[in-house]
């Protein structure tokens, strides 16, 4: 069974860093890209990053500003979201999604539950 | 605000048709056939319903069809049920400088 589990997801104050991480199963974990998107509460999904199945090749959301990286480790089948200069309009459910096979960028065949990332004072 | 244009929200009966457009631009939808759909109930993650503007991923039921002509996409949704009532994001590759992917605002269809 696939499977895709976040975690790190905490409180944390504004200008603050926290690095998200994703366990990856069921699958072969180095054959396929990963993304992550967020949901701001009440609100639509928003695409963030991505990293290729080798880790590297890596894509931002120009809204990022540079303020996140994505990395991952093959031989723990994570992969990781370092987020810095965090603001409170960062305070989102984040979830990790594994590209589909054979397909480009956009299909994304199973999701994480999602990680509560709560930026505020 | 949403790279792609969706309604907010939609309606229709139990065993009716309904079908959510998905508005881009020359640089996304229109340029390539890289459009997806999710389904997301209330506190659930999305769900890949339609990828590559109308194929259909292992198990999920043909009642959900999308199509594409210009710079919109669409997903239909045949014999509504009481399990339709979600939310329903399309989403595209984009050429442009704000992110090779994105979504759209999402539209909430209401089973009545």
């Amino acid at each position: 069974e696939v499977q895709l589990v976040e975690s790190g997801g905490l409180v944390v104050q504004p200008g603050g860093s926290l690095r998200l991480s994703c366990a990856a199963s069921g699958f072969p974990f180095n054959d396929f890209s990963i993304h992550w998107v967020r949901q701001t509460p009440g609100k639509s999904l928003e695409w963030l990053c991505l990293i290729n199945k080798r880790g590297d090749v890596t894509y931002y959301a120009d809204s990022l500003r540079g303020r996140f990286t994505v990395s991952r480790d093959n031989s723990q089948n994570s992969v990781f979201l370092q987020m810095s200069s965090l603001e409170t309009e960062d305070t989102a459910i984040y979830y990790c999604a594994k590209e589909m096979r054979g397909t480009q960028f956009v299909s994304f065949d199973y999701w994480g539950r999602g990680a509560l990332v709560t930026v505020s004072s | 605000q949403s790279a792609l244009t969706q309604p907010a929200s939609v309606s229709g009966y139990p065993g009716q048709s309904i079908t959510i457009s998905c508005t881009g631009t020359s640089n996304d939808i229109g340029l390539y056939n890289l459009v997806s759909w999710y389904q997301q109930h209330p506190g659930k993650a999305p769900k890949l319903l339609i990828y590559e503007v109308s194929k259909w991923p292992s198990g999920v039921s043909n009642r959900f069809s999308g199509s594409k002509s210009g710079n919109t996409a669409s997903l239909t949704i045949s014999g509504l049920q009481a399990d339709d009532e979600a939310d329903y994001y399309c989403c595209s590759k984009s050429l442009s400088h704000t992110g090779i992917v994105v979504f759209g605002g999402g539209t909430r269809l209401t089973v009545l």
